[in-house]
């Protein structure tokens, strides 16, 4: 699975939206993004996940760049309780099991 | 609905004892996940059971570590004689299956917390 950078920490206020970019160069052309967050003493929790498109659901807006070479995690109005590290990792369908999580990013919501 | 279960929610061990760590999967849920995050690192995948398959087990660290999964349901890990090392969360996950080309968003427990002393 190709590799994934992300900034090691962002903070943001609260009720503002929070954009936490993503950097996976070497993306194929079969393997989707994914997001997932984990709050401190929390397993991981599923967010969003793309291919090509933009895709937005109830917690999360994901922008995949035309060349799909980067993303953003979007997240439109940013609570305390979003406060967590936040991963995204790239994987294909033939691998699909093996979550690998790297560093993340350190989100801070701030009052 | 309910999600994934995990049990004890911590556990304390002496070095040399054996520890039986327990997942509940979603209802209906084929595939079944384990890995285990030690403090401050990412996830570390164990081993995958996908209905009645042969599991995965190319995560295991050791052969101290084992896990079965029973009617399809309820998971064991099982880690013999422990070691210090083997202190971290251990997490289970489920997801809706794992077929190929198919990218199934997997569900998580709140982990055991297993210390060793």
């Amino acid at each position: 699975d190709a590799k994934t950078t992300q900034p090691t920490s962002m903070d943001c206020a609260e009720g503002r939206a929070a954009n936490l970019p993503c950097n996976h160069s070497t993306i194929s052309g079969n393997e989707y993004v994914y997001w997932y967050r984990q709050i401190h003493s929390q397993g991981p929790q599923y967010i969003i996940h793309g291919l090509k498109n933009n895709e937005t659901n109830e917690m999360a807006s994901l922008i995949i760049t035309e060349d799909r070479k980067s993303s953003t995690l979007i997240l439109p109005h940013a609570t305390l309780r979003d406060t967590a590290v936040y991963y995204c990792i790239v994987r294909s369908g033939g691998s699909n099991y093996k979550l690998t999580f790297g560093k993340g990013t350190l989100l801070t919501v701030n009052p | 609905g309910a999600g994934v279960s995990q049990s004890p929610s911590n556990k304390v061990t002496e070095k040399g004892k054996d520890v039986e760590l327990r997942c509940d999967p979603i209802s209906g849920h084929t595939a079944l996940y384990w890995y285990r995050q030690s403090l401050g690192q990412g996830l570390e995948f164990l081993i995958y059971f996908q209905g009645n398959s042969a599991p995965d087990k190319s995560g295991l660290p050791s052969d101290r570590f084992s896990a079965e999964r029973t009617g399809g349901s309820v998971s064991t890990l099982t880690i013999q004689r422990t070691q210090q090392e083997d202190s971290a969360v251990y997490l289970c996950a489920s997801s809706l299956g794992a077929g190929t080309g198919v990218v199934n968003e997997q569900f998580f427990g709140p982990g055991t917390r297993l210390t060793v002393l």
